[in-house]
């Protein structure tokens, strides 16, 4: 059974727009989210993360939403532009122990101009 | 800071040869991982590091796979008799205690 899902494999936006990017977790002991930018041929690169005492984190045009209930979150694009066109993960770690994250399967978001 | 190097980027093997992947952690770093990204599998957890020690190998393929960490400033991956179901990238990233977790560019194997 999958930790961390993402429920979109694919999203286009035009540019200007707002992407919404969802996902999903299991184990409510996670409590530290990131999510992680790749481009290809790159290796994942942090853009944003959230602790599970936060419902919000925002870092210019990037914004999680996050909802503990619901064991969800959703990263939010705004005025999406050609150059975020990449994949991105969810990603979940535990507050103590191993420090692994666990990945979601990705979303591949495609930004036209 | 030039990140986290990984070498070599490609690497070509026949099936039954033996791969070894290198990684150099961010200066500092106490953490050090490994992951490997398929298109199928997406990113797993291999194993890790913490101040030169393994921590936890849960993600690991036990039978062919063994990974050391020498020395603060290097690790590497070791895959005995690969298989084309190796095939993967290969991605090594570091992280001060608790902080950010940044990856390397990842070596792509090819077994043939």
């Amino acid at each position: 059974q999958q930790q961390v899902r993402q429920s979109s494999q694919s999203l286009t936006v035009w540019e200007g727009e707002t992407a919404i990017l969802n996902c999903s977790y299991e184990n409510s002991a996670f409590d530290y989210f990131p999510w992680y930018q790749q481009f290809p041929g790159e290796g994942p690169a942090l853009l944003i993360a959230i602790r599970s005492v936060s419902d919000k984190k925002e870092d210019g045009r990037f914004t999680i939403f996050f909802n503990k209930r619901e064991k969800n979150l959703s990263l939010h694009i705004k005025d999406s532009q050609p150059g975020d066109s990449a994949t991105y993960f969810c990603a979940a770690s535990y507050p103590s122990g191993s420090w692994q994250l666990i990945f979601g399967s990705g979303t591949q978001l495609t930004v036209m101009p | 800071n030039a990140g986290v190097i990984q070498t070599p980027r490609h690497k070509v093997t026949g099936k039954g040869q033996e791969a070894t992947l290198w990684c150099e952690p961010i200066s500092g770093h106490s953490a050090v991982f490994w992951y490997r990204q398929t298109i199928v599998q997406g990113l797993e957890f291999l194993t890790y590091f913490r101040n030169q020690a393994p921590i936890d190998d849960s993600g690991m393929p036990k039978e062919r796979f063994s990974a050391q960490m020498p020395n603060q400033s290097h690790s590497t991956l070791k895959i005995q008799s690969t298989q084309p179901q190796d095939s993967a990238v290969y991605l090594c990233a570091s992280s001060l205690e608790g902080g950010e977790v940044f990856f390397g560019k990842g070596t792509r194997l090819t077994v043939v």
